[in-house]
């Protein structure tokens, strides 16, 4: 069965600092991976996702992410943390039938 | 192009009713899929519609049933509802392309059972 865990359900950092939001999965078959981010009282928008054409996945709002098999992890980073960025993060594995397994989530704080 | 539509944003419910939610996928896609989204948790699948025939259910009661509609509309249908059943449904639409599996959403509609 597939699944993802993410670690630690809420980040702060500070304007400016590194972001670095965790992601492992498990899945018996190669897996799409994606990060979605959703703001407060809205929908899921999606910020980028891997499907075996690079390891290194660049998505929307400067975020990139770096499929490592070897370690089953999918992290989400963002060089410089902007004020904006405050959000909740989900990462999310799915096999190609389109059915989305979700992780719990990690609130992102911004701090001027 | 306009993104996928929900319908209602928001809707009151006391134990017992029914209540059916409504989903406009983005123009040319086909497939329709639901989410329960619980405050404090991660959106949690229930029903995946293509071409009007189910594709896939995930773990919830035979009180949530779904159908689609040929423009690929789709009804999310809970009956008896329960205080549990309180939660943000989410509608996402995908065209099922193998080389793009991606699924985009809308901005849900907020349930909240008395």
């Amino acid at each position: 069965a597939q699944s993802v865990t993410q670690l630690g359900s809420h980040v702060s950092v500070s304007e400016g600092a590194l972001v670095l939001l965790r992601c492992n999965y498990s899945s018996s078959v190669p897996p799409y991976l994606f990060w979605y981010v959703q703001y407060p009282n809205q929908g899921l928008q999606l910020l980028l996702k891997y499907t075996s054409a690079a390891t290194l996945v660049k998505g929307i709002n400067g975020f990139e992410a770096e499929f490592k098999k070897s370690e089953t992890s999918f992290h989400l980073t963002k060089p410089s943390a902007h004020m904006s960025d405050a959000a909740e993060y989900f990462c999310a594995v799915s096999d190609n039938t389109d059915k989305l397994i979700f992780g719990t989530g990690t609130r992102l704080q911004v701090f001027p | 192009d306009a993104g996928v539509t929900q319908s209602p944003t928001h809707l009151i419910k006391t134990r017992g009713q029914h209540v059916t939610l409504r989903c406009s996928p983005i123009s040319g896609h086909k497939s329709v899929s639901w989410y329960q989204q619980v405050l404090g948790q991660g959106p949690q699948f229930i029903f995946q519609y293509y071409e009007k025939e189910e594709r896939g259910r995930g773990n919830f009661p035979d009180r949530f049933s779904a159908r689609q509609f040929p423009n690929y509309s789709s009804e999310l249908n809970v009956n008896a509802l329960l205080l549990g059943d309180s939660a943000l449904y989410l509608c996402a639409s995908s065209s099922l392309d193998p080389f793009s599996d991606t699924q985009y959403f809308g901005p849900g509609t907020r349930l909240t059972v008395l």
